[in-house]
């Protein structure tokens, strides 16, 4: 079975500072990986994801993502936030043959502060 | 494009009372289709998922139950609210391929007293 770990459930950080939120998943399979944020009261919305090919992916927002098959990682990175990049981040895995459903990890809020 | 719509955005309700969310999603057809269950500062916990009319698949046993009644029509019921049913509850679908995200709604806020 797969699973993920978020290994930060909160990140403090100051604007304009570099960020990663940090994402380990485990699995047997090949599988597909995504990233989304979900700000208060909203619903989630899809930052970027990892199909195949280029291990480094690019989001919207300036985020981007690197796939590390070796270390199963698959961290979110921004070379300089702002305060209205402040949300929940959350990372998820998919079987690369299944359409079933998606696991998620449980999340990391990001704090920017000014 | 594709849209989905979930409503009310917000609802409170008493406990024992019953309960229907509804999630509609238009511009594309036979989509998977999920109800996620948000408590407050907590993950998401897949409740329901449903790979076509009438097909649905349960992951979590409890007082909810879901139906799909149209293509693009996913509802979430329950006969009897709990006060551990409160939470943001996330309805999600998805087209038919591993590779495709979910595209999720705006969520309901429901809140038992």
């Amino acid at each position: 079975a797969q699973s993920v770990t978020q290994l930060d459930s909160q990140v403090p950080v100051f604007e304009e500072a570099p960020v990663e939120l940090r994402c380990n998943y485990s699995s047997s399979v090949s599988v597909y990986l995504f990233w989304y944020v979900q700000y208060p009261n909203q619903g989630l919305q899809l930052l970027l994801k990892y199909l195949s090919g280029s291990t480094l992916v690019k989001g919207i927002n300036g985020f981007e993502a690197e796939f590390n098959k070796s270390q199963t990682s698959f961290h979110l990175r921004k070379p300089s936030v702002h305060i209205s990049d402040t949300a929940e981040y959350f990372c998820a895995v998919r079987r690369s043959y299944n359409t079933d459903k998606l696991i998620f990890g449980t999340g990391t809020r990001l704090q920017v502060f000014p | 494009s594709q849209t989905i719509h979930q409503w009310p955005a917000t609802l409170v309700q008493p406990v024992g009372s019953p309960l229907s969310l509804e999630c509609t999603v238009e511009g594309t057809s036979n989509p998977n289709l999920y109800w996620y269950r948000q408590a407050a500062g907590r993950g998401l916990q897949l409740l329901f998922y449903s790979v076509g009319i009438g097909q649905i698949s349960s992951e979590v046993p409890q007082n909810l139950s879901a139906s799909r009644p149209q293509d693009r029509q996913f509802i979430l019921s329950s006969k009897k609210l709990l006060l551990s049913d409160s939470g943001f509850y996330l309805c999600a679908w998805s087209a038919g391929s591993p590779s495709q995200p979910q595209h999720f709604g705006d969520g309901t806020r429901l809140s038992i007293l």
